[in-house]
């Protein structure tokens, strides 16, 4: 049973362009997202969040949409950059202390 | 200090073998995790200290047995183990999930 899902295994972006990773949840329960970055051998790196009490929340280069209505939540990167070829995970909470990841989406940013 | 170490970073062990991973961070966060993920899958929970107290076992077998010596050291206890127990074993900490966790680089462990 996946709570949270990432439809789409792999993205390729071009340098500049805009890169848009979905993920949707099915637990209404979830008031708290969070996305993660990761590379090959090393652990996921946080990069932003948002509580369910917001729609949009931005930092730098990065900013995630939450939609509750369709328990769906986005992470755009402008522009996108051949260092943010990585894997993204999304992640959600119900608690204090435990997040639900996502799947996974294998984003290649190419010059 | 804003890291969380993890070692060995790797790990070769035999299904009669004993072992232990070792977890340490030194930022006074009150929670630390263990998480197992499989390739090309997401980290999955293990275990969850707060305080120092098991608060989370996610119905984990009994060959994996965690420690919380102190508020600054996480142990996972590997005894037993199944080749299929071969995963990137990750370690985290945070002041509460809504914060962020700060992961380590986690130990690549194979069982043979």
């Amino acid at each position: 049973d996946q709570q949270v899902k990432q439809n789409s295994p792999s993205l390729s972006v071009q340098e500049g362009r805009i890169s848009i990773l979905n993920c949707d949840y099915t637990n209404s329960m979830f008031d708290y997202f969070l996305w993660y970055k990761k590379y090959p051998a090393e652990g996921p790196t946080f990069l932003i969040s948002i509580s369910s009490i917001k729609d949009k929340n931005e930092d730098g280069r990065f900013t995630v949409f939450l939609n509750k209505s369709a328990k769906h939540l986005s992470l755009h990167i402008v522009p996108s950059q051949p260092g943010d070829s990585a894997v993204y995970f999304c992640a959600a909470s119900a608690g204090a202390d435990k997040l639900i990841f996502g799947t996974g989406t294998r984003l290649q940013v190419f010059p | 200090d804003t890291e969380v170490t993890q070692t060995p970073k790797h790990l070769v062990m035999g299904m009669t073998n004993k072992k232990s991973l070792k977890c340490e961070q030194h930022m006074g966060h009150r929670a630390m995790y263990w998480y197992k993920q499989k390739a090309k899958k997401p980290p999955e929970l293990m275990f969850v200290y707060s305080y120092e107290k098991l608060s989370i076992n996610e119905s984990v077998p009994s060959r994996f047995s965690p420690e919380c010596p102190n508020s600054s050291l996480l142990n996972l206890h590997l005894h037993a183990l199944q080749p299929e127990d071969s995963a990137l074993y990750l370690c985290a900490s945070s002041q509460g999930g809504r914060y962020g966790y700060t992961f380590g680089s986690g130990t690549r462990l194979t069982v043979v």
